[in-house]
């Protein structure tokens, strides 16, 4: 157990719609970067947030966005959901503001249809 | 931006032998590399890391070895055992500007360890 969360751990939804996926990182870890792993793009780097400001942006669309509260917990917005958006969301969180030592959640497993 | 390849995609080896997996990575200010292990339906697990002023990294039966000039560096796991099957994911990281960090993936490899 990373001490890493996610919830929830599996989403259905259809195309078009919204969903939010919620993140609450190791205690004292003040970084919250977001990944999506789907078959043919591997892991991918989304985002990453430190204590509450955005910190770094990957390939993530701008259908998608993410926050971090004051509590440090994160979530990602999805909207407009297609079919190629089904993959696996996982968040992952460290100490630092950089990305040394990174420890994963379990995953979402996002499905649209 | 950064591009990191790695080899095989999948590697089947018996219990008891040695595995070897091998990346590169473009970005020749990439400086840190850390190694994950993913079993079925968890998230990644880092297991190793290096950075770029260590040629080599040992843990228990686990070693990372970097060759900077080369750009390559690689997994290594001896006396393979039946919980060692899983997917392994190689990454690199470095300022991508404006003082900012991100791991970039490798595409995995699945390992299997033959009982």
């Amino acid at each position: 157990d990373s001490g890493v969360t996610q919830t929830p751990k599996h989403l259905i939804t259809a195309t078009g719609q919204r969903v939010t996926l919620r993140c609450s990182p190791r205690s004292g870890d003040l970084s919250v970067y977001w990944y999506q792993q789907s078959l043919d793009q591997g892991l991918q780097f989304l985002i990453q947030y430190y204590n509450g400001e955005e910190r770094a942006k990957g390939n993530i669309l701008e259908r998608f966005s993410a926050q971090q509260f004051p509590d440090l917990h994160s979530e990602l917005n999805l909207s407009s959901l297609e079919l190629g958006d089904s993959a696996l969301y996982f968040c992952a969180s460290s100490v630092a503001r950089d990305s040394d030592w990174q420890y994963f959640g379990p995953g979402t497993r996002l499905t649209v249809l | 931006g950064e591009n990191v390849e790695q080899h095989p995609s999948t590697l089947s080896v018996q219990e008891g032998d040695s595995a070897v997996i091998k990346c590169t990575y473009s970005d020749s200010a990439s400086n840190y590399f850390p190694w994950y292990k993913q079993e079925l339906g968890k998230g990644p697990q880092l297991i190793i890391d290096i950075r770029s002023n260590v040629g080599e990294k040992k843990d228990q039966r686990i070693a990372v070895t970097l060759n900077k000039t080369a750009k390559h560096f690689s997994l290594h796991i001896t006396e393979t055992q039946p919980e060692d099957s899983a997917v392994y994911f190689c990454a690199a990281s470095g300022d991508s500007g404006a003082g900012s960090y991100q791991l970039t993936f490798g595409k995995g490899t699945k390992l299997s360890v033959i009982p």
